[in-house]
């Protein structure tokens, strides 16, 4: 497709259980993000992967939250454990070089 | 501690009419500013991407504007529209891009007729 991608748009789950948000990015973008965004609130950094480098995991917020990436492909974020903290939406962006960040419409998470 | 500012938090305008947007920041070593759309329940849009030799730069009715002297951005919109109805985001980026992208919070703007 043209545009980041990401699914589901949105997951309603019970505490305590664990989700997986995926996200495909655009084709040749080297770099992808994660972000996490409450309520009324700015992004929330998580984890950025760039290539094959190892990945920025300064952002995430507990061990409960990993983040994988193929190559440069799809990326899948995995919850466990979920809390209803966590309810948030989940942005997925990615961008090549320097040449800005393309974000996806979101994963909107509710825990009840 | 990196930190970006944007004011006012919320704005009402009449449809037609001009508003400026503003961000101020401490993020530092600076390498890039750049002002995001955020519509309800969509990811950000892309506006404009201002470097720091850059002072201005314009996508169609949209025009920001980078003092790097004062660390100080605003965001000028001429003749608004009601689909301009949207959250406006300044995010500013360290030096080595990548992650370190520091967030405003927004500003939520409101179009009405």
């Amino acid at each position: 497709g043209a545009g980041v991608s990401q699914s589901p748009s949105n997951k309603v789950t019970e505490k305590g259980k664990d989700v997986e948000l995926r996200c495909d990015p655009i084709s040749g973008h080297t770099a992808l993000y994660w972000y996490r965004q409450r309520l009324g609130q700015g992004l929330e950094f998580l984890i950025y992967f760039q290539g094959n480098s190892a990945p920025d995991k300064s952002g995430l917020p507990s061990d409960r939250f990993s983040a994988e990436r193929t190559g440069e492909s799809v990326s899948t974020l995995t919850i466990q454990r979920t809390q209803q903290e966590d309810s948030a939406v989940y942005l997925c962006a990615s961008s090549f070089k320097r040449q800005g960040e393309f974000f996806g419409p979101g994963t909107r998470l509710t825990v009840l | 501690k990196n930190q970006v500012e944007q004011s006012p938090q919320s704005l009402i305008i009449l449809e037609g009419k001009n508003c400026t947007l503003q961000c101020n920041y401490t993020v530092s070593p600076f390498s890039n500013l750049r002002w995001y759309k955020q519509d309800t329940g969509r990811g950000p849009v892309s506006l404009t991407i201002m470097t720091f030799s850059e002072n201005t730069k314009s996508n169609g009715r949209y025009t920001a504007t980078l003092d790097a002297d004062t660390k100080q951005s605003s965001l000028h919109i001429t003749a608004s529209q009601l689909s301009d109805s949207a959250s406006y985001i300044c995010v500013v980026s360290s030096t080595g891009g990548g992650n370190k992208l520091t967030f405003g919070t927004g500003t939520q703007l409101k179009v009405e007729l």
